[in-house]
C-alpha cells in the first residue's frame, strides 16, 4: 500500500492562475516532508523540505504547508506561469535516516496560455 | 558541473542483452542512490550507497539487477539479460548524508532505457 497519495492525478490550468496541490500521507513516525518539482524528461528537482514542527514553507511563487496532526501536505502555486508545467512529487521521510523516503506518483500539472 | 550527471541519456538495447549505466555524483556527497521511473509510477527505490557502508540492497528487483560504486564516486548500474519490463527511467541522486535526516537528494537527468 502506497503509503503517500497524491491528488488530483493531474490538472489543467489557465496561466496566471493559482493552483492547490495535495499530499496525503500514513507514514509514521515522520521525520520530513519533500516536494519536487520533474520537468519532463529530467530528474527531480527539490523546491522545500518540512520537518514535522514547520507548517509552511516558501520558494518563491511555490508555498508547502504541513499539517503532521493530519498528516496532509499541500503545495500552492500561485500567478501560475507555463514554466510550471511539470510533475510535482511529494516524499516522506521517517526518522530512521536510512533510505526510508516514500514517493507519490505525483501530480501532473499542465498550464495552458 | 555542479550537478548530477548519468549517461547514457538513452539507451536502447534488444532482450537478452546487458547494459551498464552510469553516475557521476556530486563531488563529496557520500549517500548515492538509484531509483527506476516507470510511465505514470512513482519513483523505485533500487539500491543506496552510503559512505564505506555495505549497499543498501532490498530495492534490487531479481539477481540481474547490480550496482557498484567505485571510490566513493561513480556508480555503475548492471542489468544483465535485460527483459522488456526493465524499461523504464533509471534516476541516479546523491546527498551530502542519508536523505531522510534532512539531506536534500539532487538527481540526475536519468537514463531512459528502451528494451526491445
Amino acid at each position: 500500500k502506497n503509503q503517500v497519495e497524491q491528488s488530483p492525478q493531474s490538472l489543467i490550468i489557465l496561466e496566471g492562475k493559482n493552483c492547490t496541490l495535495q499530499c496525503n500521507y500514513t507514514v509514521s513516525p515522520f521525520s520530513n516532508l519533500r516536494w519536487y518539482k520533474q520537468d519532463t524528461g529530467r530528474g527531480p528537482v527539490s523546491l522545500t523540505i518540512m520537518t514535522f514542527s514547520e507548517n509552511t514553507k516558501s520558494n518563491g511563487r511555490y508555498t508547502a504547508t504541513l499539517d503532521a496532526d493530519t498528516k496532509q501536505s499541500s503545495l500552492h502555486i500561485t500567478a501560475s506561469q507555463l514554466s510550471d508545467s511539470a510533475s510535482y512529487i511529494c516524499v516522506v521521510a521517517d526518522p530512521s535516516g536510512a533510505n526510508n523516503l516514500f514517493f507519490g506518483t505525483g501530480t501532473r500539472l499542465t498550464v495552458i496560455p | 558541473g555542479a550537478g548530477v550527471s548519468q549517461s547514457p541519456s538513452n539507451k536502447v538495447t534488444e532482450k537478452g542483452k546487458d547494459v551498464e549505466l552510469r553516475c557521476d555524483p556530486i563531488s563529496g556527497h557520500t549517500a548515492l542512490y538509484w531509483y527506476r521511473q516507470s510511465l505514470g509510477q512513482g519513483l523505485e527505490f533500487l539500491i543506496y550507497f552510503q559512505g564505506n557502508s555495505a549497499p543498501d540492497k532490498s530495492g534490487l528487483p531479481s539477481d540481474r539487477f547490480s550496482a557498484e560504486r567505485t571510490g566513493g564516486s561513480v556508480s555503475t548500474l548492471t542489468i544483465q539479460r535485460t527483459q522488456q519490463e526493465d524499461s523504464a527511467v533509471y534516476l541516479c541522486a546523491s546527498s551530502p548524508g542519508l536523505a531522510g535526516f534532512y539531506n536534500e537528494q539532487f538527481f540526475g537527468p536519468g537514463t531512459r532505457l528502451t528494451v526491445l
